[in-house]
């Protein structure tokens, strides 16, 4: 079992729409989470970041995390076609395991937004 | 107030060649991680270095690679003899400090293209 996993995708989602990516995990240690953009060529670039259940709102994102599921989730409301991307759920454990030095990432979900 | 700074940003090596990859991190962060990306597949994590300390190095292979951050200078990675497997993506982050939760998130750099002929 891969420690984080998402679908690959393509997702694919009209302009306006919202868009719903997810991501398990399987260390139920892990106490922060990530969703990275990565567009084709370029470097990881930080979304959003969730630490507690439940939801955290950014603008048109929203991370949801469910601990006891060991699932967490991107919600992309208004999707625009520059939200075409890759996105990158990642994982990081706490501090007292050792594991808080790296992030462990999923191989992320491409989403395509259609005019 | 640049970001975290790699070069070169792409390199062509034969097999049996060196590679050198530098990594400035952004100013004030004292923590640098190397992950390579292969195509089509997610970031993975090679090694989490101090000034002057390696503290995990869990994600780096055992043999012809090696990583460094001198209290002077860039980081580097260096790979060795290096071979078509090696091309990737290797991308330099760096942090304040240790990533804990509620704190310290990643700040990617480019990204420097490996490419072995």
């Amino acid at each position: 079992q891969k420690e984080v996993e998402q679908n690959s995708g393509p997702l694919s989602v009209p302009e306006g729409a919202i868009a719903s990516l997810n991501c398990t995990y399987s260390d139920r240690v892990s106490q922060s989470f990530f969703w990275y953009r990565q567009y084709s060529g370029k470097s990881p670039e930080l979304i959003m970041s969730i630490y507690s259940n439940g939801d955290k709102e950014d603008g048109r994102f929203t991370a949801q995390l469910n601990k006891a599921s060991q699932y967490v989730s991107l919600l992309i409301r208004d999707s625009q076609p520059s939200d075409s991307a890759t996105y990158l759920c990642a994982v990081n454990g706490p501090g007292h395991t050792g594991t808080a030095s790296k992030l462990t990432f999923g191989t992320g979900t491409r989403l395509q937004v259609t005019l | 107030n640049a970001g975290v700074m790699q070069n070169p940003r792409h390199l062509v090596r034969r097999r049996g060649q060196e590679a050198r990859l530098r990594c400035s991190p952004m100013k004030g962060h004292s923590h640098v991680y190397w992950y390579r990306q292969l195509p089509e597949e997610g970031l993975k994590f090679m090694v989490y270095l101090q000034k002057e300390n390696i503290i995990d190095e869990s994600g780096m292979p055992k043999e012809r690679f090696s990583a460094e951050f001198p209290k002077e200078g860039p980081s580097i990675l260096r790979i060795q003899q290096v071979v078509r497997g090696d091309s990737a993506a290797y991308f330099c982050a760096s942090s304040l400090g240790q990533p804990r939760s509620g704190a310290n998130v990643l700040t990617f750099g480019a990204g420097s293209r490996l490419t072995v002929l």
